[in-house]
Parts: structure tokens; sequence; C-alpha cells
């Protein structure tokens, strides 16, 4: 079982859409939680950290379960510039430092 | 703030040659960075964590004398991918993790590597 874990999708909607990404994690130790985004052939970037209290940054929404073990993405009102690929990241100190990202989800909003 | 540089962008080389690819955090000081590398179509997978001032920690079926890399200060650390080969173009991108207890990481923008 890998330690990170998204459905790969592709999920496609309309603009305008609601749709939420689910990732699952297996190491309770992990401490730190984000969200990256990437587009085609180019580098991941930050989009935002997941934190216990959940967290808004304007259409998208995070929130994080520890005992369940999943971190969410909610993206609202979805916009064509929102299709990309969106990897869910977990860190925990122990782990020499290193973060481990999931394989991402595919998003693609068509008009 | 938190911008990290890579360079060279792109580079078409000959098998046999040695490319070194830089990376940089240009506003902030990163004592621990990570080479990528990603083929296309697939995953991010780490190839190495990259801490300034030691020696690499390389992952899993990464060889170490291959895939070169220094840390030599606080916003720089080098992969060289020495004597390439066809089966070695990727697209390789580096990341600096943020100074504090957030555990952020910050991509530079990647360097794709054509090896004829």
């Amino acid at each position: 079982r890998k330690e990170v874990e998204q459905d790969p999708g592709p999920f496609n909607v309309p603009e305008g859409a609601t749709v939420a990404f689910n990732c699952t994690y297996s190491n309770s130790a992990s401490q730190s939680f984000f969200w990256y985004r990437q587009d085609c052939r180019k580098e991941p970037k930050l989009l935002m950290s997941v934190y216990s209290s959940g967290n808004e940054d304007g259409r998208f929404t995070a929130q994080l379960n520890r005992a369940s073990q999943y971190i969410s993405l909610l993206i609202r009102d979805s916009k064509l510039s929102d299709s990309a690929t969106y990897l869910c990241v977990v860190h925990y100190n122990t782990n020499a430092g290193k973060s481990t990202f999931g394989d991402g989800t595919t998003l693609t909003v068509k008009p | 703030g938190a911008v990290v540089s890579q360079h060279p962008s792109r580079v078409i080389c000959k098998s046999g040659t040695s490319v070194k690819i830089e990376c940089r955090s240009l506003d902030f000081q990163a004592t621990t960075m990570f080479w990528y590398r990603q083929f296309p179509k697939q995953s991010l997978m780490l190839m190495a964590t990259s801490n300034e001032g030691s020696k690499a920690t390389y992952e899993q079926g990464v060889e170490k004398d291959k895939f070169l890399i220094n840390h030599a200060s606080l916003t720089l650390s080098t992969l060289t991918v020495t004597s390439a080969h066809p089966e070695d173009s990727s697209f390789y991108i580096c990341s600096a993790k943020f100074p504090g207890p957030e555990n952020e990481q910050f991509f530079g923008p990647g360097t794709r590597l054509t090896v004829l």
C-alpha cells in the first residue's frame, strides 16, 4: 500500500462545477499536509497548506481528518484555469526531512 | 518570496557527456533541497535529499555515482548527470525546503534533459 494515495481521476467537470479530491495517508505520525498543483510540463506549485481546523483560500477549501487519516480539497465554481494535476503531500519529521507525494489527481474543466 | 531557480531549463546533449544542473533558493536559505525526476505522464520520483555541508541521501535504486549532488552553500545545490545516456532523458526538478516548522517545499522550474 502506498503511503499517500489519491484517486488518479481524471475528473472532467464543466465550468462552474464544484469538485472534491480526497487523499489518504498511512502514517499516523504525519505532521504537515499540503496540496500542490502541477500543470503539464511544469513544476509543482504550492496551492495551500492544510490545517487541522480546515482552511479556505478563495474558491479552495482544504480539510484534514486526522482520525481517518485523510485530507481533502474542494474547488468551488471551477474555472478552465483550474485544469491541472493536484498533488497531495504529507510530511512527518522523522522521515529524514522528506515529504511524501501522492501520484496526483488530474482535473480537466471544460467550457 | 520563496523563489527557487533552476538552470539550465533545457539541455540537449550527446550520449556520454555529463550535464550539470543548478538549483538556487533566491530569497531564503535552504539547508535541505531535494532532486526529483519525472517521466512523461508519470509521478514525481524523489531521487535524493541534499543537505548543506553533508553528503546527499539517495533513494533506493538511484546510483549515487551517476547522479552527483553537491550542496555547497545554503542557497545552491547542483546535480550532475555523469555519462548521460538516452534513458536519462527526463524532467529533473529541484525543490528547497523553506525554513520553519511548516515544512513547505518550493520547486524550481525544472530542467528538461534530452540525451541523443
